[in-house]
């Protein structure tokens, strides 16, 4: 899998968009970029993934460059309630051990 | 709900004891998987199931531990003569496909006193 990197922290003010970076250069033409994340005392979320277009669903959208090196989760509009560290993996689809790095930790403030 | 299942949500209990553990996957997934996170760590798979294969237990850190999984949905992992560093939080997901992401389940909370 590629070796991912992230800030460790984020604030963002809540009802703004929050946009999560991770850089991942040494990512293989069939690894996709899966974003999840953990609030506290829960499991981990699944939120979206995407090889090389961009991806929107109903929790945010992932843009990804086009050389593939680097991409951004963003939540559009943060809520208090999207608090939680976010991690981005990158990924051959098939089975997989998810293995998660340290992750951004997003703090919403109001 | 429709999410992935887990009981119970804690568990305390002496060393010595044996523990199951319970995951009810999303109906329709066909593979399954068990990780457990230490506090403050990240995930470490334990086994993984899909369809009618031989599971993949490869991440297992002792014959104390097993796990079945039963007509292709339930599975139960069981702790044998648990020990304190067994005290973790154990994850389970499904997935629709082996090649579809993972869903998880809340987890139970387990303490070995």
């Amino acid at each position: 899998d590629a070796k991912t990197t992230q800030p460790p922290s984020m604030d963002c003010a809540e009802g703004r968009a929050a946009n999560l970076p991770c850089n991942h250069s040494t990512i293989s033409g069939n690894e996709y970029v899966y974003w999840y994340r953990q609030i506290h005392s829960q499991g981990p979320q699944y939120i979206i993934h995407g090889l090389k277009n961009n991806e929107t669903n109903e929790m945010a959208s992932l843009i990804i460059t086009e050389d593939r090196k680097s991409s951004t989760l963003i939540l559009p509009h943060a809520t208090l309630r999207d608090t939680a560290v976010y991690y981005c993996i990158g990924m051959n689809t098939g089975f997989q051990k998810l293995v998660f790095g340290t992750g951004t930790r997003l703090l919403v403030s109001p | 709900g429709a999410g992935v299942s887990q009981s119970p949500s804690n568990k305390v209990t002496e060393k010595g004891k044996d523990v199951e553990l319970r995951c009810d996957p999303i109906s329709g997934h066909t593979a399954l998987y068990w990780y457990r996170q230490s506090l403050g760590q990240g995930l470490e798979f334990l086994i993984y199931f899909q369809g009618n294969s031989a599971p993949d237990k490869s991440g297992l850190p002792s014959d104390r531990f097993s796990a079945e999984r039963t007509g292709g949905s339930v599975s139960t992992l069981t702790i044998q003569r648990t020990q304190q560093e067994d005290s973790a939080v154990y994850l389970c997901a499904s997935s629709g496909q082996s090649n579809q992401p993972q869903h998880f389940g809340d987890g139970t909370r387990l303490s070995i006193l």
